[in-house]
């Protein structure tokens, strides 16, 4: 079975903070995305990556960034975390050819 | 721009009864359509993909249809469960390996 692992199910910060969201899958999967999810919106994109170190910015990149050195591991950054940050972060990867797409359990970030 | 809408009311069915999702989409011609459960806090899990080509896709009490002319996707759960209340994702892709997702459909079924 493919996991999809997200460092943190909760977490609290404080705004202006850095913060780190990692996501690390471990079935060689080419792509890997960052979603948020918001009561009523769904799942919008933030950034994907199809090859480590290649990314390209999804439908809301504003206020993140990503990192992929390794494969299997695909970090969102909020360089300066704002309370309109506040919600689910999903990350998923896929294979490239059958693009169904495997989430892991989300982290529920809070910013005060 | 494209887009992809469910129906945003639960759904509220008793236990046994098939459960009718729907799924619609506009200005675009997606290859195929995934659907997707997810449970509160958690994560979605897939479920089925069904391509422009084919009519009807099924997984044991799954069912799920792609109409291009309607422009519409339905999901059935046949002799629906409790156990089969949660939220269900619609998500379309093309060319790109992004996905459009809905905003999900919640289901409830009353034991």
């Amino acid at each position: 079975d493919v996991k999809v692992t997200q460092s943190s199910r909760y977490l609290v910060k404080r705004t202006g903070e850095k913060v780190f969201l990692e996501c690390v899958q471990d079935m060689d999967h080419e792509n890997m995305f960052w979603y948020r999810q918001d009561p009523g919106l769904g799942l919008r994109l933030i950034y994907f990556s199809y090859d480590v170190k290649m990314k390209e910015k999804g439908d809301i990149p504003e206020g993140y960034s990503v990192s992929r050195e390794k494969k299997e591991r695909f970090s969102l950054i909020l360089e300066s975390a704002s309370t309109n940050q506040t919600s689910m972060y999903l990350c998923a990867s896929s294979l490239v050819q059958t693009d169904t797409q495997y989430f892991g359990p989300g982290t529920r970030l809070t910013v005060l | 721009s494209q887009k992809i809408e469910q129906n945003s009311e639960a759904l509220n069915i008793q236990e046994g009864k098939t459960a009718t999702l729907t799924c619609n989409y506009t200005n675009y011609s997606p290859a195929y359509l995934q659907w997707y459960r997810q449970d509160p806090g958690r994560g979605p899990v897939f479920l089925l993909l069904i391509r422009e080509n084919e009519k009807e896709k099924r997984k044991e009490r799954l069912k799920v249809t792609f109409d291009t002319t309607l422009k519409q996707s339905l999901f059935h759960i046949t002799a629906s469960q409790p156990a089969d209340s949660a939220t269900y994702l619609c998500a379309s892709g093309g060319s790109s390996y992004k996905l459009i997702f809905g905003s999900g459909t919640r289901l409830l079924v009353r034991p």
